[in-house]
């Protein structure tokens, strides 16, 4: 099993439709986990990090459930600049490396 | 606010030719370099990561006598695609750990033909 598994999509919802990710992960040990966004042919840019007592940004909610180990996120009011590859990033507490998701790609549609 | 400097943001070589990306840290210094690798329609996979002044740590089924990395100052990351083959066309990006999180180099899409 893949460290962090993300449904790859896409997911094709219209402007201003809450759409909703999830993404599982296999390793229990004492680690963060931050969302991403990276647009085609970019770099990766940090969307939030996660937090089990869940946080908010925005339009934009993130959610750890550490018991079932999964992260959500929740985007609300889609705009059509959301299109984008949404990555979960996993980062081990006792080291520096990233381990990423492959990825679930959203398009928003006008 | 800091970055990392990456380049060539794109290339095209030949079959067998030796192409080389460098990361450079702007305004940090970077003691580790993270390097990855995402084909298309996949995620990134770390190839290896480089510390400066020793040697680069790669993961499992990377080969090091290909993908040579060097990490000589704490500003300059390397890596050097030798006898690069089609195989090897993707897209190359580099990250540093800064302060709690970490900032990627804007990557740089390898093609060999």
């Amino acid at each position: 099993r893949k460290e962090v598994e993300q449904d790859p999509g896409p997911f094709n919802v219209p402007e201003g439709a809450t759409v909703a990710f999830n993404c599982t992960y296999s390793n229990s040990a004492s680690q963060s986990f931050f969302w991403y966004r990276q647009d085609c042919r970019k770099e990766p840019k940090l969307l939030m990090s996660v937090y089990s007592s869940g946080n908010e940004d925005g339009r934009f909610t993130a959610q750890l459930n550490r018991a079932s180990q999964y992260i959500s996120l929740l985007i609300r009011d889609s705009k059509l600049s959301d299109s984008a590859t949404y990555l979960c990033v996993r980062r081990d507490n006792y080291g520096q490396n990233f381990v990423f998701g492959p990825g679930t790609r959203l398009s928003v549609l006008p | 606010g800091a970055v990392v400097s990456q380049h060539p943001s794109w290339v095209i070589c030949k079959s067998g030719t030796s192409v080389k990306i460098e990361c450079r840290s702007l305004d940090f210094q970077a003691t580790t370099m993270f390097w990855y690798r995402q084909f298309p329609k996949q995620s990134l996979m770390l190839m290896a990561t480089s510390n400066e002044g020793s040697k680069a740590t790669y993961e499992q089924g990377v080969e090091k006598d290909k993908f040579l990395i060097n990490h000589a100052s704490l500003t300059l990351s390397t890596l050097t695609v030798t006898s690069a083959h089609p195989e090897d066309s993707s897209f190359y990006i580099c990250s540093a750990p800064l302060n709690y999180g970490y900032t990627f180099g804007s990557g740089t899409r390898l093609t060999v033909v």
